[in-house]
């Protein structure tokens, strides 16, 4: 089946490094792996994303398993702002991307 | 402003009314998308522009619902007789590549539908 598998939820408190997991064990050979976040109310926005190695920008980390079977999504000091919904995404051999469900991240102060 | 400019923000309309969906990308993006996301769900997929192709149409939930693109620019996403489970945010997305495998989506701030 062509899907990405998040969990529901997570929690962090501010200042801390925070993992959000994905599997996306279906995934082609030269599907990139995207991470976009959604804040209340707004559209999505891009956040990193990558195909084999791990990839570091201003505002995440991903790390993709050798296998690319699983990517995880590293913010590093999670601030109050980053309270949104996380979504693993790739395109499984198509033009389009295909979203799940998502990860709702809270920020405890 | 520079960004994917969708209207109208807010819809209400009663069961059985067509309404119209516009999406305005960002200046030459030739890529552009429209997901749908129902209270508490995930973005899906409805229908997929790119250039002058044949648009990729096998989201569309049913055949109440069509979306043409003009000039290869504005977009508007149709419904006809709509039904309430048509309540939905309704995203728009453009991209500058010409595959979003390795290209960066850029979403408007969606729709809003209500159908009482």
């Amino acid at each position: 089946d062509a899907k990405t598998t998040q969990p529901n939820s997570m929690e962090s408190n501010e200042e801390e490094p925070v993992h959000l997991p994905c599997n996306h064990s279906t995934i082609s050979g030269t599907d990139y792996i995207h991470w976009y976040r959604q804040l209340p109310s707004q559209g999505p926005e891009y956040v990193i994303h990558g195909l084999t190695s791990n990839v570091n920008n201003r505002m995440a980390s991903l790390a993709i398993a050798e296998d690319r079977k699983s990517s995880t999504l590293i913010l590093h000091r999670a601030t109050l702002r980053d309270a949104a919904v996380y979504y693993c995404t790739t395109t499984f051999n198509t033009d389009k991307l295909i979203f799940g469900t998502g990860t709702r991240l809270q920020v405890f102060p | 402003g520079a960004g994917v400019s969708q209207s109208p923000s807010n819809k209400v309309t009663e069961k059985g009314k067509d309404v119209e969906l516009r999406c305005d990308p960002i200046s030459g993006h030739t890529a552009l998308y429209w997901y749908r996301q129902s209270l508490g769900q995930g973005l899906e997929f409805l229908i997929y522009f790119q250039g002058n192709s044949a648009p990729d149409k096998s989201g569309l939930p049913s055949d109440r619902f069509s979306a043409e693109r003009t000039g290869g620019s504005v977009s508007t996403l149709t419904i006809q007789r709509t039904q309430q489970e048509d309540s939905a945010v309704y995203l728009c997305a453009s991209s500058l590549r010409w595959r979003t495998n390795t290209g960066e989506l850029f979403f408007g701030e969606g729709s809003r539908l209500t159908v009482l």
